[in-house]
């Protein structure tokens, strides 16, 4: 079975800086997609940046990229110039490559920015 | 932007007492799945749904639990009789056949409070 990691249960950063959040999963799939999702205190789950498997670019969007690395199975979302609104609950979640399978999460990140 | 609506978007009910938690996917998506998290905890799969039948679901989705798609649009989660236990945010997500790659499109989540 799919399992994901989130190893860090909370982090920290300052205004307009940039922190990692790490991800690792387990699977024995060569395809799949890789996702990391943001819940605010109003709990909706947002979707922030997707990586496919068999791309080996990383995926970027705005200030938020992704440090994909297959071989070791990690999957970190790097955000960039951190603002106040990126305070949330970040899941790392799996989804084989066959369509219509269910996502599988990590436990979550929660991420503090302080002023 | 299309958005998947659910309601009610909060719910109390007494222990023993059906609850129908009711969502409307995205029109052109064919896979509905329905996620549950206790307050705190990670994000569960509960059951996916395509061609009007259960396609997978995990262990949390006992006999107490069942799924409907009644007129083609709407997509319900019924618990027969509700435990103290089932209080969580439950998630409804539906997926389009043409974006694999793009992952669910989540609703707000409808927050049951059993007591």
């Amino acid at each position: 079975a799919q399992t994901v990691t989130q190893s860090q249960p909370e982090m920290s950063v300052q205004e307009a800086e940039t922190v990692t959040l790490s991800c690792t999963y387990d699977t024995s799939e060569s395809d799949y997609y890789l996702f990391w999702y943001k819940q605010p205190p109003s709990r909706q789950m947002i979707l922030v940046i997707r990586q496919e498997a068999y791309k080996q670019q990383n995926a970027t969007e705005n200030r938020f990229s992704v440090n994909f690395q297959k071989a070791a199975k990690s999957f970190s979302l790097k955000i960039s110039d951190s603002q106040l609104g990126d305070a949330a609950m970040y899941f790392c979640a799996y989804k084989p490559g066959e369509y219509g399978n269910k996502l599988v999460f990590g436990a979550g990140t929660i991420l503090r920015v302080k002023s | 932007e299309p958005e998947v609506t659910q309601t009610p978007s909060h719910q109390v009910t007494q222990m023993g007492q059906e609850v129908i938690l009711r969502c409307v996917p995205i029109s052109n998506h064919l896979y509905f799945y329905w996620y549950r998290q206790i307050l705190g905890q990670k994000v569960e799969f509960l059951v996916s749904f395509y061609n009007n039948e259960i396609s997978e679901k995990s262990e949390i989705f006992d006999d107490q639990f069942s799924v409907e798609r009644p007129d083609g649009s709407n997509f319900t989660l019924k618990i027969r009789s509700t435990k103290l236990e089932d209080s969580a945010m439950y998630f409804c997500a539906s997926s389009d056949p043409r974006d694999n790659n793009y992952g669910y499109t989540f609703g707000s989540g409808t927050r049951l409070t059993v007591v």
